[in-house]
């Protein structure tokens, strides 16, 4: 089956204590991306990958880091999280190209708490 | 820079009733992407429809229709005799050729279908 996957699913965590949300895709797409949904505030991107070793900043990066090592992978590292950084988060992938022009597919999300 | 408004913060209807959600975008690209995503209380996001910037077609799909208006920038989303499962947030998307990575979102119609 054709997936996005995240994990952790739900994670509460403390401030400043180094997480990687993990993202594997089983579609052999190209391009991933990192989303933050907060109340009110729609979906934000925050990193994109057009290709392995090809990462860009998307609308909100500050405080997260990415790697594209492999094709289907793309982790969400939160090196010192902050209470800021609580959300929801998405991990999306779609074929060569990125979302112009192409379907995003969606992994379930990633709900993210920082105490 | 690219931009999606969706001015309906909350729409509630009955049952049977028709109902439109509006999106309103703006673009410097002449190639782009227009979309709609649903987000049912479960927290998936399930994709609707990927327009492009050269087909002003209308579409319908069942009890859904879309209307695109490049003179007025608008991508707008009907759903005709809503049903309750229709209940869910409703996100408008954009991508442009320029920067065919980068996608940017509506902050999202929450759509609430009584009985």
């Amino acid at each position: 089956e054709a997936q996005v996957t995240q994990n952790p699913r739900y994670l509460i965590t403390v401030t400043g204590k180094k997480l990687t949300v993990t993202c594997s895709q089983n579609m052999n797409h190209e391009y991933m991306s990192w989303y933050r949904q907060d109340p009110g505030l729609g979906l934000r991107q925050i990193y994109y990958s057009m290709n392995v070793e090809v990462t860009d900043k998307g609308d909100v990066p500050e405080g997260y880091k990415v790697s594209r090592k492999e094709k289907r992978n793309f982790p969400l590292i939160l090196e010192s999280p902050s209470p800021n950084q609580t959300s929801l988060y998405f991990c999306a992938s779609s074929p060569l190209g990125g979302p112009a022009g192409n379907t995003i597919y969606f992994g379930e999300g990633s709900w993210l708490t920082v105490v | 820079a690219q931009k999606v408004t969706q001015a309906q913060t909350e729409i509630s209807v009955v049952e049977k009733e028709d109902v439109t959600l509006d999106c309103v975008y703006e673009t410097r690209d002449t190639t782009y992407y227009l979309f709609w995503y649903k987000q049912p209380p479960s927290g998936e996001l399930v994709f609707l429809i990927r327009r492009n910037s050269f087909d002003e077609q209308n579409e319908i799909s069942g009890r859904y229709s879309w209307n695109f208006q490049k003179s007025t920038s608008s991508f707008n989303f009907t759903i005709t005799a809503s049903q309750v499962v229709d209940s869910a947030v409703y996100f408008c998307a954009l991508s442009g050729n320029t920067n065919a990575g980068k996608s940017t979102f509506g902050d999202g119609t929450t759509l609430t279908v009584k009985p």
